[in-house]
């Protein structure tokens, strides 16, 4: 595998239901990225862990549980989650200061 | 603070013609500017990026330059194909923080 992984690509779940979406990264970054992208609105950034510290969450509401063990690896876990948090979540790294490299996302349906 | 203004789409145009994608920022500093291109189904991919004043990013055929005067990183490119359909966003990133601020995205559509 190169570049940046997510899994899984698809997912529908309950509003109670618990899940885990998760981003590995192959390129020997030191930052990684969780970003929201609805319809008609623009991307919104959400998490930053830079050396596997979280460094920003942008107001993020705690129904999103983000999780670095490690450089390579990024979690974002789901619980109680509300239909208007139906999107496509994208994960990103890189060196920080430099280019951003993206994931192919997660579809996420909220039911 | 820091922002992006990118023309509203969508672009509909046939190929070979010439596009243009207007791409316009504010901020503080001297951020590095860059164009994402997604295409449907896929994550985002870095198609160029320049990271100071008169600087020309430029790859697959497109280019854009960082206009200080005008704060400005226009996408450009002379003939477009059908598989350059896609989203396009221009972005603004700080090399403090990595951070980077995405525009809403232009939608391009080209037909044969």
């Amino acid at each position: 595998e190169t570049g940046v992984t997510q899994t899984p690509r698809h997912l529908v779940m309950g509003m109670t239901n618990k899940k885990s979406l998760k981003c590995e990264q192959h390129l020997g970054h030191n930052a990684m990225y969780w970003y929201k992208q609805s319809a008609k609105k623009p991307l919104e950034l959400m998490f930053v862990y830079s050396l596997e510290e979280r460094v920003e969450n942008n107001s993020v509401p705690s129904r999103f549980s983000p999780e670095c063990p490690n450089s390579s690896h990024l979690f974002l876990h789901l619980h109680t989650l509300q239909p208007e948090d139906s999107a496509l979540y994208l994960c990103a790294s890189s060196q920080m200061g430099e280019p951003q490299y993206f994931g192919p996302g997660t579809r996420l349906t909220v039911l | 603070g820091n922002s992006v203004t990118q023309m509203e789409g969508p672009v509909t145009l046939s190929e070979e013609a010439f596009l243009t994608i207007n791409c316009t920022y504010t901020a503080t500093g001297y951020p590095s500017l860059f164009w994402y291109v997604q295409y449907p189904g896929e994550g985002l991919q870095l198609l160029l990026k320049a990271t100071k004043a008169d600087d020309k990013g430029s790859n697959k055929g497109f280019e854009a330059t960082y206009r200080k005067e005008t704060t400005s990183f226009h996408l450009e490119k002379g003939s477009v194909q059908v598989s350059d359909s896609a989203v396009y966003f221009c972005a603004l990133g700080s090399s403090n923080t990595g951070k980077l601020i995405f525009g809403q995205g232009t939608t391009l559509q080209v037909k044969p």
